[in-house]
């Protein structure tokens, strides 16, 4: 199963609403997570279950969808917020990753 | 504290072999399925390899089948990579990961360097 990002790359500035979004090549039910990444750091948790909140997590990221079409949101980008993100499906082996989607400061 | 602490990268030449090691703490070890994922240079996450808690079923990319084995040891809270016949492609920094009853991925290792070079 390929998981494809959009966009890339994306620009944004504090206090912004920001859409990523994850397409899967087949259908994937509601088996997807959403990962944050920090240069030279781990992969943090942030959804699961295509919608739920991590413990932890700030209100202020939101996951939806479900099938083959999946959205992270981020209510109001906040300076800690700028890193790259990306989703993985879980619903079969392997559990491929999409390209990863990289939020800056405009 | 729960946590988990690769070790065992390192420079490697083409066609060598390392071993990857990951010890966990502060949870019952035997109760979750482990996983490898590796990131290379500037790029994004690679699902390398599963394994089931109790070790009886696995799984790999097809970049890595056939050279890679990945096992445990629940006595010894430990999670391992035998890499051989590393290739330059192979080279990246190599997370270990548990995974909860919903498959996706709670707890990351800090993360161990592989270069394969000669």
């Amino acid at each position: 199963i390929q998981l494809t990002q959009s966009p890339s790359f994306l620009s944004a500035s504090v206090g912004d609403r920001v859409t990523i979004t994850c397409r899967a090549s087949q259908g994937i039910s509601s088996y997807l997570a959403w990962y944050q990444q920090k240069p030279g750091k781990a992969p943090k948790l942030l959804i699961y279950a295509a919608s739920t909140l991590q413990s932890g997590v700030p209100s202020r990221f939101s996951g939806s969808g479900s099938g083959t079409e999946f959205t992270l949101t981020i209510s109001s980008l906040q300076p800690e917020d700028f890193a790259t993100y990306y989703c993985q499906q879980l619903n079969s082996y392997p559990h491929t990753f999409g390209g990863g989607t990289k939020v800056e400061i405009k | 504290e729960v946590q988990l602490v690769e070790s065992g990268g390192g420079l490697v030449q083409p066609g060598g072999s390392l071993r990857l090691s990951c010890a966990a703490s502060g949870f019952t070890f035997s109760s979750y399925e482990m996983n490898w994922v590796r990131q290379a240079p500037g790029k994004g996450l690679e699902w390398v390899s599963y394994i089931s808690s109790s070790g009886s079923t696995i799984y790999y990319a097809d970049s890595v089948k056939g050279r890679f084995t990945i096992s445990r040891d629940n006595a010894k809270n430990s999670l391992y990579l035998q890499m051989n016949s590393l290739r330059a492609e192979d080279t990246a920094v190599y997370y270990c990961a548990r995974a909860r009853i919903t498959k996706d991925f709670d707890i990351w290792g800090q993360g161990t360097m592989v270069t394969v070079s000669s």
